[in-house]
């Protein structure tokens, strides 16, 4: 149980288009979550928290009308990357939590998204 | 703000040896999580600590939890080749709340 799963896994775009990426817990219902970037040979860097039924909240730094966060069911959180750019070029991996389980606390993470702006 | 700090970045390992990589905050935190990632993969979840002193045990891998609730541990004994990845904590400041995550450990083994 508490699968993710992310689509597409990989996606070349072109400056300037605009690219959704979807998260989907399959066999729980995510109230809560969250979508991260990691660069090659990095940590994954917190870039918001997705609530169902109301607006993202993100970090420090992250613009949210470029990464536009919506979560519009309990299982299905999408990642809009608006009007990308080479430099947003990185690996976007998404994660949810189960509270309504036994393993609340535990994150499932998605099997992430490539994305290349070209 | 929070700050998860994790070292060493980089360890070679011989197959059969043993290391520790460490986990610092700059934060008392409410619970820590420790996190796999294989290479191409996606990190997976090890194991949660909440309590001060903590220890748990899984197999070969032992993790603890510091007294003051703002460093962690991850030893792993007798490494084999199936180890290799990047090792993550994660730090939470509380029960509900977002995850931290350190710089993370690559590991690297040698047959």
């Amino acid at each position: 149980g508490a699968v993710v799963s992310q689509h597409p896994s990989r996606v070349i775009c072109k400056s300037g288009t605009s690219v959704k990426i979807e998260c989907r817990s399959l066999d729980f219902q995510a109230t809560t979550m969250f979508w991260y970037r990691q660069f090659p040979k990095q940590s994954l860097m917190l870039m918001a928290t997705s609530n169902e039924g109301s607006k993202a909240t993100y970090e420090q730094g992250v613009e949210k009308d470029k990464f536009l966060i919506n979560h519009a069911s309990l299982t299905l959180s999408t990642l809009t990357v608006t009007s990308a750019h080479p430099e947003d070029s990185s690996f976007y991996i998404c994660s949810a939590r189960d509270f309504g389980g036994r393993r609340y606390n535990e994150q499932f993470f998605g099997p992430g998204t490539r994305l290349t702006v070209l | 703000g929070q700050q998860v700090m994790q070292i060493p970045q980089y360890q070679h390992v011989q197959e059969g040896e043993d290391f520790t990589t460490y986990c610092n905050s700059s934060t008392t935190l409410s619970n820590i999580q420790w996190y796999k990632q294989r290479p191409g993969g996606h990190p997976v979840f090890l194991i949660q600590l909440v309590k001060s002193g903590e220890v748990k045990k899984q197999k070969r891998l032992t993790f603890q939890f510091g007294e003051a609730k703002k460093n962690s541990s991850l030893h792993i004994t007798a490494t084999q080749t199936t180890d290799v990845g990047t090792y993550f904590c994660a730090g939470a400041t509380d029960s509900w709340g977002k995850f931290q995550f350190g710089a993370g450990t690559q590991v690297v083994v040698t047959p």
